[in-house]
């Protein structure tokens, strides 16, 4: 079981750009969840998934983030025209539905976005 | 709505001495809680977690926890600190129905000292 796999690890853009994340839930997973983190701020949370469907985005900031999970193996998080208060570390998480297991996130490495 | 307050920012412990960090959380009925920790440039992982059940709970290298509902409270313990227990830890809460938020708070920065 390779975990919760986040690409890229690392990514720089200049301000105005866009910034695609990519996240692989653990197999079976069928609940997927987004945050980022600050040092000011700490952890947010952003949207989550379940079942590929958008259950709640209160933490998306409405105007340039947007999140899709157009199958049960990866989910994308976009940012249109970043800017450099959009620099964080960018958490995806996947837990089970059912089980005794259920509710426990795992976590994937991150991906460090740092707008120029 | 539930929440988690973690009321220590950062907490320093002597290496071997013991460890407690607080966690309160506000949700009607019986929550699941979690431990997390994160360890520099890493995501979280997860420390321990509780059922209704046992209101102690054991973890990975020596942690525990001890549920209390008359307090709210989630404390994480440890006997003897090491210093690769460096890191921030969040507690967390949960409805525990499956597929729903997880709240997490704002995590409490460990520092061991020589």
């Amino acid at each position: 079981n390779a975990g919760v796999i986040q690409t890229p690890r690392h990514k720089v853009t200049g301000k105005g750009q866009e910034a695609t994340l990519w996240c692989e839930p653990i197999s079976g997973h069928s609940a997927v969840f987004w945050y980022r983190q600050t040092i000011v701020q700490g952890l947010e949370f952003l949207t989550y998934f379940r079942n590929q469907a958008p259950i709640d985005d209160s933490g998306m900031p409405k105007e340039r983030f947007s999140a899709q999970m157009p199958n049960q193996s990866h989910s994308t998080l976009k940012i249109q025209s970043t800017q450099p208060q959009d620099s964080a570390v960018y958490l995806c998480a996947s837990s089970r539905l059912g089980g005794r297991d259920q509710d426990t996130q795992y976590f994937g490495p991150g991906t460090r976005l740092l707008v120029l | 709505a539930q929440s988690v307050t973690q009321p220590d920012a950062r907490v320093t412990v002597s290496e071997g001495a013991s460890l407690q960090l607080r966690c309160k959380y506000s949700y009607f009925g019986t929550p699941y809680l979690f431990w997390y920790v994160q360890y520099p440039r890493q995501g979280l992982q997860l420390l321990l977690k509780y059922y209704p059940g046992d209101p102690v709970v054991q973890g990975v290298n020596g942690f525990e926890a001890e549920f209390s509902k008359s307090n709210s409270s989630f404390h994480l313990r440890k006997a003897s600190v090491h210093w690769s227990d460096w890191a921030v830890y969040f507690c967390a809460v949960s409805p525990g129905t499956g597929g729903y938020k997880v709240v997490f708070g704002s995590g409490t920065r460990l520092l061991v000292s020589p």
